[in-house]
């Protein structure tokens, strides 16, 4: 199976400020990963599909980059509202997620 | 409007059998794979289960192979798990979500989920 390891496993950030949360794969996965927020009580929300594409209606300051092993979700200009927990998933072999990074605000 | 509405949750003993189901509304359902996602008390996601379209082609988490089945009733627009020999391990609550092979196979709509409890 493909393991997926996200990190950090939290942070703390303030508002504007520019994060960055990392998600390597077991083996290569080519682009096969795609990044999701769930908030407290709520459903996961898909943010980036395909490693790097913004879903529909998602806000510019998230975005997605890698390929291969090594990939990353950046959110430029936290907002309030970014306070969540973010899961990589690979849909490459058989599907796994990430163990989550959780963000604060500050 | 895109709806997913789980339902059948419960408390069931250990050994016990259970089968969920998801009624899904606003899209064309006979054109998505389906899949469950479910997540333990305070834990992360885990995939379970997923099924093509016209149900020839099903996938499992090993956890659960052998004990689950994913199944689904195109005409009624439902996606089902029928859960056997339910262990404490087993206890989460339960998502389907439609998922497209042309974005990566990514989860794009989302249920509310239903609550399985394993418990004595």
């Amino acid at each position: 199976d493909i393991q997926m390891t996200q990190s950090p496993s939290s942070l703390s950030a303030s508002v504007g400020d520019r994060v960055t949360i990392t998600c390597r794969a077991s083996q290569s996965i080519s682009s096969y990963l795609n990044w999701y927020q769930q908030k407290a009580g709520k459903a996961p929300k898909l943010l980036i599909y395909a490693a790097s594409s913004l879903q529909t209606e998602v806000p510019s300051r998230f975005s997605g980059s890698g390929s291969g092993t090594d990939f990353t979700l950046t959110i430029s200009n936290l907002q309030p509202e970014d306070l969540a927990t973010y899961y990589c998933q690979q849909t490459y072999g058989l599907w796994t997620f990430g163990q989550g990074t959780k963000v604060e605000i500050k | 409007e895109v709806q997913l509405v789980e339902s059948g949750g419960a408390l069931v003993q250990p050994g016990g059998s259970l089968r969920v189901s998801c009624a899904a509304s606003g899209f064309a359902f006979s054109s998505y794979w389906m899949t469950w996602v479910r997540q333990a008390p305070g834990k992360g996601l885990e995939w379970v289960a997923n099924i093509r379209q016209d149900g020839s082609q099903k996938h499992y988490v090993d956890s659960v192979k052998g004990r689950f089945t994913i199944s689904r009733d195109n005409p009624k627009n439902s996606l089902y798990l029928q859960m056997n020999s339910l262990k404490a391990e087993d206890t989460a609550l339960y998502y389907c979500a439609t998922s497209e092979q042309s974005s990566s196979w990514s989860l794009k709509y989302w249920g509310q989920g239903t609550l399985v409890t394993v418990s004595s």
